[in-house]
């Protein structure tokens, strides 16, 4: 079985600053993938990076980063330079050879930028 | 534009009727998903389907239904026999089903049971 758990369920940050949100991950597979999500109060869910298990170098895109930590099943997510917009719910979901083609979610952090 | 479009935004139902929500991807994407979200929580897996005419249960699939008679389309019926179905219902799609492929989602339908 796999599991997701994100231990801040919400967090403030200044605007222009960095916040990591935390995810932990616990697998029994060797080849697995983790992705962030954000997810506005609209309620669509926006694909915003991937790390997949094997890949040496930390995943990026654009003001996004994923701090990959194998040995610590861990896999944070870093939003640089935070905007107003970044205001949103963020899940962590990942998938493993195991599970096939589900997505496991974690319970979310919720972020709110301040100005 | 590419994209996921599912409808109606917003459903009422009246306790014991069936409903169908529609999920459409002109992404010409293989798989599709269905989730679940309830309040303050994560999504859970109902259905999904890797080729049309194909489909396998999720984690939560008692007293929903859904058919795959076409790539670009993945309806979901929420039958009477769900006894909680007031949630958020995402439709997503992915390329093929492979471990590092993205799912992609719809904008998402809020189902209220009156």
């Amino acid at each position: 079985a796999q599991k997701i758990t994100q231990t801040q369920p919400g967090m403030f940050v200044q605007e222009k600053e960095a916040v990591t949100l935390d995810c932990t991950y616990d697998t029994s597979d060797q080849s697995y993938g983790l992705f962030w999500y954000k997810q506005p109060s609209s309620g669509e869910m926006i694909f915003l990076i991937y790390q997949g298990s094997y890949d040496e170098q930390n995943a990026t895109e654009g003001r996004y980063s994923l701090n990959f930590q194998k040995a610590r099943k861990s896999a944070n997510l870093v939003i640089s330079a935070s905007q107003l917009g970044d205001s949103a719910m963020y899940f962590c979901a990942m998938r493993g050879n195991s599970n096939d083609y589900k997505l496991s979610f974690g319970a979310g952090t919720t972020v709110t930028v301040r100005a | 534009d590419g994209g996921i479009t599912q409808s109606p935004k917003y459903l009422f139902r009246k306790e014991g009727q069936n409903v169908t929500l529609s999920c459409e991807q002109n992404l010409n994407h293989d798989a599709m998903y269905w989730y679940r979200q309830d309040p303050g929580q994560g999504l859970r897996l109902i259905y999904y389907s890797q080729i049309v005419n194909d489909f396998q249960k999720g984690d939560i699939a008692e007293g929903y239904s859904v058919s795959r008679e076409k790539k670009e389309s993945f309806p979901l019926t929420v039958t009477s026999a769900q006894k909680n179905p007031t949630a958020f219902y995402l439709c997503a799609s992915s390329s093929d089903a492979g471990g590092s492929d993205t799912q992609y989602f719809g904008p998402g339908t809020r189902l209220t049971v009156l």
